[in-house]
């Protein structure tokens, strides 16, 4: 089991560029995140997919969007890209919303110039 | 609102001196409390999850402990190794988790 990876593992970018951040999961899990990391922020959940098929916000959804492409995948894009947005962005997956443990991928590092 | 502090934001022990790490919590319906390491440069990796108060989960040097209002992360006779950032999370009902900010400990030989 690989458990939860992330593509690219670092990417700069120039303000007002467009990406992809690519995420997959091989636990077969309901539920899938993305966080942003930030020094002195903590954990930020950007959007979450409760299950296939569903997305909903969470606490700093502006500027991104998201695709629940299947069970296994749950993409983070990035339409126009600014400075505000470096950060490191990680993936979460779990069983679903409740008590199961949610495990994390490796992290993406963003620099927006 | 459910909500997460982790006290305090830094710590500094020598080599062998024992400490304890605070999350203290306030949730409408606990159904469990995660605690998780993150080294530099990685994601967060899973070290325990509490349900109920009185609780208590070990492994190697760390034990963690849950009450109504709190958890604790003691950290026996720390080694070098050690060092990393400790995050605690809490869940309730069906919604995402709320994590705090972390505690970073340094370890020094």
């Amino acid at each position: 089991n690989a458990g939860v990876t992330q593509t690219p593992k670092f990417q700069v970018l120039k303000t007002g560029q467009s990406m992809t951040l690519q995420c997959a999961q091989d636990m077969n899990h309901n539920s899938m995140y993305w966080y942003r990391q930030d020094p002195g922020m903590g954990l930020r959940l950007i959007y979450y997919s409760a299950s296939e098929g569903t997305t909903d916000k969470g606490e700093v959804p502006n500027g991104y969007n998201v695709s629940r492409l299947n069970k296994r995948e749950f993409s983070l894009r990035l339409e126009s890209a600014a400075p505000s947005q470096t950060s490191v962005y990680f993936c979460a997956s779990r069983t679903r919303t409740g008590i199961e443990t949610q495990y994390f991928g490796p992290g993406t590092r963003l620099l927006v110039l | 609102e459910d909500q997460v502090t982790q006290s305090p934001e830094a710590l500094r022990l020598q080599e062998g001196e024992s400490s304890s790490l605070n999350c203290s919590y306030t949730v409408s319906g606990l159904r469990g409390l995660f605690w998780y390491r993150q080294d530099p440069g990685k994601g967060p990796e899973f070290l325990f999850t509490l349900y109920s108060a009185g609780e208590e989960k070990e492994k190697e040097r760390l034990k963690a402990t849950l009450t109504k209002k709190e958890s604790f992360l003691h950290i026996t006779a720390p080694k070098p190794e050690d060092s990393a950032t400790y995050l605690c999370a809490v869940s309730s009902g069906n919604t995402p988790l709320v994590f705090g900010k972390g505690t970073r400990l340094s370890v020094i030989a």
